[in-house]
């Protein structure tokens, strides 16, 4: 079965970084792009952005070109956000999702657990 | 960016009630859209995508609708389960943009 494992809670002090894992297992982790998502709490879903586990290759919301990077190791089917310069305001629970293609659109049809975030001092 | 707008953005029926959530793009996007359940704490369900597909597994009380620039997800008979926040996404231009989302309360 598909499933998407991100790694725990962090919390960080304002201007550091944070590095978030997603653990793919049950498909070929090469074959579907994974796409980031964050959700403030109690706020909606944003979008932040996507990579192809097969090239490398990546896109980003433009709030968030500059200080997020997406990248993987496929040798462990694993991929990584990672956010910098954070603020109180980046403090979100941030979601990996995969990303099924259907004629020329794509869809998210399996999702990450989540990994809070706290951006506090 | 394509704005997109749902309605309501709560709603309070009954467990046996019929449904109806709209979303509406900002400019047309053929039907490349998808609708999201999500439960406090848990991580977004895909329901419906490519506007009136049914994702596997999920419940045919669940149906989708619309193309161009508004959609509608309709919940035939409302179950207990069904209580959760919906969102629509699109697809069809970059970047990728949620609705709002429509909380869906007990009555």
């Amino acid at each position: 079965q598909v499933q998407l494992v991100q790694s725990g809670a962090e919390v960080k002090k304002p201007g550091a970084s944070v590095k978030v894992s997603c653990k793919a297992s049950g498909y070929t982790f090469t074959s579907y792009d994974i796409n980031w998502v964050r959700q403030a709490t109690g706020q909606g879903l944003e979008w932040m952005g996507w990579m192809n586990p097969n090239s490398g290759n990546t896109g980003y919301a433009q709030k968030f070109q500059g200080r997020v990077t997406m990248t993987r190791n496929t040798s462990i089917s694993t991929a990584y956000m990672e956010l910098s310069s954070l603020r109180s305001e980046d403090t979100a629970v941030y979601y990996c999702a995969r990303a099924y293609y259907y004629d020329s659109s794509a869809c998210f049809d399996y999702w990450g657990q989540g990994t809070l975030v706290t951006v506090s001092s | 960016a394509i704005q997109m707008t749902q309605s309501p953005s709560s709603l309070s029926a009954s467990v046996g009630d019929r449904v109806t959530i709209t979303c509406r793009a900002s400019q047309g996007i053929r039907n490349d859209l998808g609708w999201y359940q999500q439960k406090p704490g848990k991580a977004p369900k895909l329901l419906i995508y490519a506007a009136s597909s049914l994702q596997s597994g999920v419940p045919s009380r669940f149906s989708g609708s619309g193309s161009g620039t508004d959609f509608t997800l309709t919940i035939s008979s409302l179950q207990p389960e069904d209580f959760a926040t919906y969102y629509c996404l699109q697809d069809y231009n970059y970047p990728p943009v949620f609705g709002q989302g429509t909380k869906l309360e007990i009555k």
